[in-house]
């Protein structure tokens, strides 16, 4: 079965400064990922996607994250951030077999500090 | 473009109760989704329909909670009865491919509360 971890529940950042958002997977073949973003009482919005190729994968907003299979992570940057940047961040792998069940992880809350 | 449109945003029901969401998904788009999402963590999937059969409903509680995709296109999820532990986020989605690694467009949610 495939999972999604995010390790850290909050992350604290002043603005201007970098950001890194980690997620770590476990699937057994070549994953799909995606990162998605959701403002409050908002519905998600996709950021960035990996299917296959290049590693380094460019999103919106300024966002990008990198897919290392050797460490089974897929971590979301920014080299800065902004206050609009604040939101909740998910990470998600998908398929699964033949059919389509994506995984979400249990999310990541951005706080940008003035 | 519009996208998918969700609703009502807002619900509150006593349990017991049934409650009934509406979802639009974006033109052309031949997969929806319907997602729970409790507070604090992330979406779970509950029901996956492609044009208007059921792909895969295997986390859907099917003694509560049913689904429909009349037309191939807008969706109604229901719950009857409703319990305590429904309250959640639902949120709908929809992707313009057949399945696999087709992003996914959500719209803004339905915020269910049960008393």
């Amino acid at each position: 079965a495939q999972s999604v971890t995010q390790p850290d529940i909050h992350i604290t950042v002043s603005e201007g400064a970098s950001l890194e958002l980690r997620c770590n997977y476990s699937y057994g073949a070549t994953p799909y990922l995606f990162w998605y973003v959701q403002s409050p009482g908002q519905g998600l919005q996709l950021l960035l996607k990996y299917f296959s190729g290049d590693t380094l994968v460019q999103g919106i907003k300024g966002f990008e994250a990198e897919f290392k299979r050797s460490q089974s992570s897929f971590n979301l940057r920014k080299p800065s951030v902004h206050w609009s940047d604040a939101a909740e961040y998910f990470c998600a792998v998908g398929p699964s077999g033949g059919s389509y069940i994506p995984t979400f992880g249990r999310g990541t809350s951005l706080i940008v500090h003035p | 473009e519009a996208g998918v449109a969700q609703s009502p945003r807002y619900k509150i029901i006593e349990k017991r109760q049934s409650v009934a969401f509406w979802c639009n998904p974006i033109s052309g788009h031949a997969t929806l989704y319907w997602y729970q999402q409790i507070l604090g963590q992330g979406p779970k999937l509950l029901i996956q329909f492609q044009n208007n059969g059921v792909v895969d409903d295997s986390q859907l509680p099917k003694d509560r909670f049913s689904a429909e995709r009349l037309k191939g296109v807008d969706s109604t999820l229901k719950i009857q009865p409703a319990k305590l532990e429904d309250s959640a986020v639902y949120l709908c989605a929809s992707s313009p491919r057949d399945r696999g690694r087709g992003e996914q467009y959500f719209g803004p949610g339905t915020r269910l509360t049960v008393t």
